[in-house]
């Protein structure tokens, strides 16, 4: 079983705010990491897939950085607005394996 | 909207009874999959198809069982039902079956067992 964390639990900042959030995996075996944005009463909502160490993508006002080596990625989020608030998912997976593995999520939310 | 479809949205039942959840997946995806979040665990993957047949399994239980039609529709079944297996039950979908691949839920099915 893959061990995932994700910190900070939940995050409160005010509109405007830039934030950033963690996911921690296991380096061994990694394949690929995917991030996910989950707005209460909606189903998870597909961000970034990230495979190559050093990899950056960016939509938006969002972006992610990956480090394979030490198993780390980040999510920030620039100039923070009400409709960002979310959770927000990371699930990485080993191999060639499709199956995901989610942490549990950081809970943002933006006020204005 | 992902695309995929899931019926039915609420089911309520008793212990002891056996219910289906039906997915249909993204026109063209071969790949679909089942996901369980409880109240207090995150996203747990249950199992995936891959054009029919069963290409990976998770945590799913010895009473749960689930297949994919010839038209990829997916259905799980669930049954001699506990309170525990209350949940929202997710089905996502993907093109093919590779790590790479995004997969797109749909709105879920929120069960209740009383």
């Amino acid at each position: 079983i893959l061990n995932v964390e994700q910190s900070p639990q939940s995050l409160h900042v005010q509109e405007g705010d830039s934030t950033n959030f963690t996911c921690s995996f296991p380096s061994s075996n990694f394949y690929a990491l995917h991030w996910y944005r989950w707005e209460t009463a909606k189903s998870p909502e597909a961000l970034f897939v990230m495979t190559l160490n050093g990899d950056e993508k960016k939509k938006g006002r969002i972006s992610a950085t990956l480090n394979t080596k030490e198993g780390y990625s980040y999510l920030y989020i620039k100039g923070s607005q009400p409709e960002d608030s979310a959770t927000y998912l990371c699930a990485p997976n080993t191999g060639t394996a499709s199956k995901l593995t989610f942490g549990t999520g950081t809970r943002l939310q933006v006020t204005l | 909207d992902s695309g995929v479809t899931q019926t039915p949205k609420h089911l309520i039942t008793a212990t002891g009874q056996r219910v289906t959840l039906r997915c249909s997946p993204r026109s063209g995806d071969l790949s679909v999959y089942w996901y369980q979040q409880s109240l207090d665990q995150g996203l747990q993957f249950l199992i995936q198809y891959y054009n029919g047949e069963e290409r990976a399994k998770g945590n799913i239980l010895e009473r749960f069982s689930a297949q994919q039609f010839p038209d990829l529709h997916s259905e799980l079944n669930l049954s001699s039902l506990e309170l525990g297996d209350s949940a929202l039950y997710f089905c996502a979908s993907s093109v093919v079956a590779g790590g790479t691949d995004t997969q797109y839920f749909g709105p879920g099915t929120r069960l209740t067992v009383l």
